[in-house]
């Protein structure tokens, strides 16, 4: 199985901030990654899949970068509704996997 | 617009077993796989299978040994994922989810069925 290695853990961080989110496959996985940003006691929502096409509506401060198993999110200037667990997710083969989450407050 | 509205919450005791429904609208049923996910409390998620809602097919993640059962009923749009010999640790939100089409994954999901396995 891919595993998927998530950093920070969490992070809080101001308003207006840049936020840097990594995610590792354990082995190649070309581009076949998606990140999910899942609000508290809300259901998942895909945010980017292959590791960087904006789904749509999704506003283009969200951004994804990587190939390969080094993967990255990041968000160009953090807003309060952005308050959220993102998970990244290969489908590059099954099974499915997912990193463990990275948790973002406002500081 | 797309859907997908799952059955309600259940109880149940170890040992027994679990069916839930996910109910697709607003899109072809037949031309998307279905994913089941799910996401035990305070934990993150965890892809349990997929079935392919044209041919049947599935396939589920191995650590459930046999105990996944994901079918559909084409005629009503619906998927159903069964699982059997619930431990404790299967208490969970189980969410379906649509994969999309041209290497899309999870786009549209399920609002989660709570599965609460306790004596």
């Amino acid at each position: 199985d891919i595993q998927m290695t998530q950093s920070p853990s969490s992070l809080s961080a101001s308003v207006g901030d840049r936020v840097t989110i990594t995610c590792r496959a354990s082995q190649g996985i070309s581009n076949f990654l998606a990140w999910y940003q899942q609000k508290p006691g809300k259901v998942p929502k895909l945010l980017i899949y292959g590791a960087s096409i904006l789904q749509s509506g999704v506003p283009s401060r969200f951004s994804g970068s990587g190939s390969g198993t080094d993967f990255t999110l990041t968000i160009s200037s953090l807003r309060p509704e952005d308050v959220a667990t993102y998970y990244c997710q290969q489908f590059n083969s099954d099974p499915l996997t997912f990193g463990g989450g990275t948790k973002v407050e406002i500081k | 617009q797309v859907q997908l509205v799952q059955s309600g919450a259940e109880v149940k005791k170890p040992g027994a077993s679990v069916k839930v429904s996910c109910k697709a609208s607003g899109y072809t049923f037949t031309g998307h796989y279905i994913h089941w996910v799910r996401q035990a409390p305070g934990q993150g998620l965890e892809w349990v299978g997929w079935i392919n809602p044209y041919s049947g097919a599935t396939n589920d993640a191995q650590k459930f040994q046999g105990r996944v059962s994901m079918t559909t009923d084409t005629s009503i749009s619906t998927a159903y994922m069964e699982l059997s010999r619930l431990r404790s640790d299967d208490t969970a939100v189980y969410f379906c989810a649509r994969d999309g089409l041209s290497s899309i994954p999870m786009d549209v999901w399920g609002q989660g069925t709570t599965v609460t396995v306790s004596s």
